[in-house]
């Protein structure tokens, strides 16, 4: 059963545009969200995180966005530079007094010149 | 400050042998958890250990076990070897181990098994 979920397998988004990298989540229990970029060959690299609190946060050229009541959330990069092209992976976390963090599939962007 | 570290990063073991690997977090943190990335499932949490106690489990077998030191260093032993065990192992470290903080992810060890 797959509790957090990326239905886009791939994205192509040219440079200086706006790239969306959407999650969807089924456990109403979690709280915390998280994104993380990955290189090939090296470890995810945390990127934001958003409270069930808060329905936005934004860090630099990256804005991460919830709505808690269609258990989705989407990751916005602007504008979008050739430096962002890797996976990019959602994960959630719920239970308190631990970490254990539940990731999607992951979301190949590609930004292009 | 140190990133966290894996060793080795490179594995080739055979069927039935059994593996240990290594992981040291960031100085100060006391949660590690362990995952393992493969390419259609993604990153599956196998365990997390916070001052020594295995504090989660994920959905593997018993095959899969680790401990935690009172450095806070932590080791994953994978016993009796299968080919479905080449994977991606990463280990991440936390500070507060509370659910809502972030994981620092080291550079991974990627495991082949012959």
């Amino acid at each position: 059963d797959q509790q957090v979920k990326q239905n886009s397998p791939s994205l192509s988004v040219q440079e200086g545009r706006i790239s969306i990298l959407n999650c969807d989540y089924t456990n109403s229990m979690f709280d915390y969200f998280l994104w993380y970029k990955k290189y090939p060959a090296e470890g995810p690299t945390f990127l934001i995180s958003i409270s069930s609190i808060k329905d936005k946060n934004e860090d630099g050229r990256f804005t991460v966005f919830l709505n808690k009541s269609a258990k989705h959330l989407s990751l916005h990069i602007v504008p979008s530079q050739p430096g962002d092209s890797a996976v990019y992976f959602c994960a959630a976390s719920g239970s308190y007094n631990t970490d254990k963090l539940i990731f999607g599939t992951g979301t190949r962007l590609q930004v292009f010149p | 400050k140190a990133g966290v570290t894996q060793t080795p990063r490179y594995l080739i073991k055979t069927r039935g042998q059994q593996v240990t690997l290594s992981c040291s977090p960031i100085s100060g943190h006391r949660s590690v958890s362990w995952y393992q990335q493969t390419p259609g499932q993604g990153l599956q949490f196998l365990f997390e250990y916070f001052s020594e106690t295995q504090r989660n489990k994920g959905n593997f077998p018993g095959r899969f076990s680790g401990r935690q030191f009172s450095n806070s260093r932590s080791e994953m032993n994978v016993s009796t070897l299968e080919l479905g065990d080449s994977a991606l192992y990463l280990c991440a470290s936390s500070l507060a181990g509370l659910g809502s903080s972030e994981q620092y992810f080291g550079p991974g060890t990627r495991l082949t098994v012959t």
